[in-house]
This record gives C-alpha cells, structure tokens and sequence, in this order.
C-alpha cells in the first residue's frame, strides 16, 4: 500500500517571503500522480498543483512550484511571496495512476501560518 | 466554472438515525469519491464510483452505503448513526483520461455530519 509523510505539522513564514513544504512517499508503482491541497479555514479542499511521475519536469502554478525527485520519493511545495491567504493547511496526496485505484491517499498535513 | 455541489451542507442528527448526503458532479466528469475527515485528520477514501458502477472501496462501515445515478449525482447513505460518524464527508469528481481528462478529483465544500 501507498504511504504519504508529512513529517512537519506546521511552519511559519513571513508575507513576500519563500516557504518550502516536505512531503515523502513511498510506493512500488512506476507511474502515478502526486498533489498538494490547500485547506483554508473554511475547509475547502483547493488543487494546488499537479505532477505526474513519468514526466521529469517539475509542475508551476504562478507562485507555487515543486520539486519533484522520484529515486527519492520526494515533493516538495514551494510558496513564492507569500501572501496571508497562503495561510491554511496543506495535504500531499498520491494517486495511482491505475484507473482501477484511483483514490487518493493524503498526508497528515501541514499547517502553514503567514506572519504580516 | 461549474463545481462539485454538496447538499446539505450542514446536518445534526441523534445516535441511531439515519443520514443522506448528495453530490453533484462537474458536468461532464465520469467518477465521483468519496472522503471522510474527521477533526483534525487527513480525509480518507470511503468509496468511488465510475460510470455508476462501484469502482474502488475503501474504509466504508458497513452502515453506509452509496450509489451513482443516471444523471451521475450520487448519494452516500449512513443508518445506525454513531458518535464516531461525526465528521466532515467530501465529494470529489474527476473526468477520466480516456474521456479526455486528467483524472484530477475536484472537491465539493464537504457536508458537515454532527451526530448528538
């Protein structure tokens, strides 16, 4: 079965400043999709970024980038200028890129608070 | 953009009765899920349906039970309430590959379940 560590609970970072979010996991499969959720105060589920796995180049999204090492089984987010509504929690997830499994299996999360 | 619409948002119910959440999906996509997140916890896959048809199951009671309509809305339906069942429940929907989309699961603003 898949797994997905988010090792830290929470990080702090500064408004305009660069924030980066760890996110390991372990899996057997070859091919599968990796992505970050941001979930405000509201409790809205919110795709932040996507990335499949047999593609090397790491997925951006204006101020949100990751970086992708597969041999590692690592996905890092990196927030860019941060801004106080970056403040929420933030769920790694995986999914198998089987269409016969195809739910995602999430992170513990990680909450990320923005100091003005 | 049209999105993943849940009803009713909010619901209280006693011990031992019985709970019907909604979900419509984004026009379109072919495969709804469903999570549950309990109070500070990660969501977790209960059960997913792919062109009315169970596809995946996950950690669902044998309390609940679900089903994907002619129209693709789906019904996630929870008898012998518990304490326990109190919870956030998510929808997500997603158009497969093979149907032209990228299998990405877009979430709904989640029903509130308060089981007293």
């Amino acid at each position: 079965a898949q797994t997905v560590t988010q090792s830290q609970p929470e990080m702090s970072v500064q408004e305009a400043e660069t924030v980066t979010l760890s996110c390991t996991y372990d899996t057997s499969e070859s091919d599968y999709y990796l992505f970050w959720y941001k979930q405000p105060p509201s409790r809205q589920m919110i795709l932040v970024i996507r990335q499949e796995a047999y593609k090397q180049q790491n997925a951006t999204e204006n101020r949100f980038s990751v970086n992708f090492q597969k041999a590692a089984k690592s996905f890092s987010l990196k927030i860019s200028d941060s801004q106080l509504g970056d403040a929420a929690m933030y769920f790694c997830a995986y999914r198998s890129a089987s269409g016969a499994n195809s739910k995602l299996t999430f992170g513990k999360g990680i909450t990320l608070s923005v100091r003005p | 953009a049209a999105g993943v619409i849940q009803s009713p948002r909010h619901l209280i119910k006693e011990k031992r009765e019985t709970a019907t959440l909604k979900c419509y999906p984004i026009p379109r996509h072919d495969t709804v899920y469903w999570y549950q997140q309990g109070p500070g916890q990660d969501p977790q896959f209960l059960i997913s349906f792919y062109e009315k048809m169970q596809s995946d199951k996950g950690s669902i009671p044998d309390r609940f039970s679900a089903q994907q309509f002619s129209d693709y809305h789906s019904e996630l339906n929870m008898s012998s309430l518990e304490l326990g069942d109190s919870a956030l429940y998510f929808c997500a929907s997603s158009l497969r590959v093979g149907g032209g989309g990228t299998d990405t699961q877009y979430f709904g603003p989640g029903t509130r379940l308060t089981v007293l």
